[in-house]
């Protein structure tokens, strides 16, 4: 079974508009949530990531959310540029294994 | 050092064939992992070697699949028998010593069994 839900499957944003996708998870031993970006025929490659201490990181455009009570955890990207338009993974570790959503893909019009 | 590196990048195989794939990690990466990713799907684990130990293996590993890193080097992951569910991109990534944080993928295998 899936352990980190991830929301929405799809989504279309303006340029220069905001992009937010949601996760959820159960088990409470992970402690790791990164993001992934990853484009058509390549890997996934790590685009952000929090421990479960910090409520909010910035990276840049990209910015994560976190509840750790409502054991949810949310990506934003501000600003969204065409070379943003790629399929988004969250993930969720507790040790060396990372535990996927099934992804977002987002789709930035010019 | 080029990052993590899997060859083939796509291989079409005829179902009940054998295939082998090969991943190069990155060089001073200790541990290796592989992973399926099917459509629309994200990446689920399927086996983590430290050095040339393999350390773990998913229940989605049927008894046809088998991975190696001999030496602590490169790995090989050989699908027996393939079946047409076995169609998905396998993907490897290596990390150091600390772990999920350090996690490079490589660019996979794309597999279809016809």
């Amino acid at each position: 079974q899936q352990q980190v839900k991830q929301s929405p499957q799809s989504l279309i944003v303006q340029k220069g508009g905001i992009s937010i996708i949601n996760c959820a998870y159960e088990n409470t031993a992970f402690d790791y949530f990164p993001w992934y970006q990853q484009f058509p025929g390549k890997g996934p490659a790590l685009l952000i990531a929090i421990r479960p201490d910090v409520s909010e990181k910035k990276e840049g455009r990209f910015t994560i959310s976190f509840n750790k009570s409502a054991k949810q955890f949310s990506l934003h990207i501000m600003d969204s540029q065409p070379g943003d338009s790629a399929t988004y993974f969250c993930a969720a570790s507790n040790d060396y294994k990372l535990s996927f959503g099934a992804g977002t893909t987002v789709t930035v019009r010019a | 050092d080029t990052g993590v590196s899997q060859n083939p990048r796509h291989k079409i195989t005829k179902r009940g064939q054998n295939v082998t794939f090969r991943c190069d990690p990155i060089s001073e990466h200790n541990r290796l992992y592989w992973y399926r990713q099917t459509l629309g799907q994200g990446p689920e684990f399927l086996t983590y070697f430290q050095n040339e130990a393999q350390l773990e293996k998913s229940r989605l590993l049927s008894d046809r699949f088998s991975a190696e890193r001999p030496k602590g080097s490169f790995s090989t992951l050989e699908i027996q028998r393939t079946e047409q569910g076995d169609s998905a991109m396998y993907l490897c990534a290596s990390s150091a010593t600390g772990g999920v944080s350090g996690y490079t993928f490589g660019s996979g295998t794309r597999l279809t069994v016809v």
